[in-house]
């Protein structure tokens, strides 16, 4: 099962509008990553929040984490056509060198110019 | 270099083939995964190297799987008698050190397609 599951599985949106995207996860964490992928190309960072961190902005981003609820949400502001790509989360678990980063399935979003 | 770089980009092979994956981790980037990508799926971990460390392979799914890391840098994922549901998208990544808070720099990714 996966670690870290995204809600919704696809968001389409009008430029301009702000776009929220869900993440869940089920066990202890020490960092969640948010990360975007266009079509056909590798997976680019967004933002990496700690477990004791709860909200974090760049840029047009905000991501905020709730460890009681086990989830995040990753909000652009402002949406803008070239932000149609898939957003994936990652959660990073385990200890020292045996930490391992765990990827959900990812959420697609269209930005309609 | 200036990124992760992998080679082939696309790879069409016949079911039974052998076939290896190639990437060029960034500079300096002492750690190095192989994810495997299939349609509507997330990243599957398949492998880590470390420096000198033993690699991490508890993700690969067989033993037809197998991957190399020369002179701790270059990396080769090796697929022997390849399978229709190998078929996907195989990615590396590099980050400096194995820290939970390093960011993970990908290719651009393998897309291999078994006949």
């Amino acid at each position: 099962s996966q670690q870290g599951e995204e809600d919704p599985q696809a968001l389409s949106i009008q430029e301009g509008e702000n776009a929220t995207m869900n993440c869940s996860y089920k066990t202890s964490i020490n960092n969640l990553q948010w990360y975007r992928q266009n079509s056909g190309r590798g997976l680019v960072h967004l933002i990496l929040i700690r477990s004791n961190e709860r909200e974090k902005h760049s840029g047009r981003l905000r991501v905020t984490l709730d460890t009681s609820k086990k989830s995040s949400s990753l909000l652009i502001t402002a949406s803008r056509a070239a932000d149609t790509a898939s957003y994936f989360c990652a959660t990073d678990i385990g200890t020292g060198a045996n930490s391992k980063l765990t990827f959900g399935k990812g959420i697609t979003l269209s930005v309609r110019p | 270099g200036a990124g992760v770089s992998q080679s082939p980009s696309n790879k069409v092979t016949e079911k039974g083939k052998d076939v290896e994956l190639r990437c060029d981790p960034i500079s300096g980037h002492t750690a190095l995964y192989w994810y495997r990508q299939s349609l509507g799926q997330g990243l599957e971990f398949l492998i880590y190297f470390q420096g000198n460390s033993a690699p991490d392979k508890s993700g690969l799914p067989s033993d037809r799987f197998s991957a190399e890391r020369t002179g701790g840098s270059v990396s080769t994922l090796t697929i022997q008698r390849t399978q229709q549901e190998d078929s996907a998208v195989y990615l590396c990544a590099s980050s400096q050190v194995r820290r939970s808070t390093d960011t993970q720099y990908f290719g651009p990714g393998t897309r291999l397609t078994v006949l």
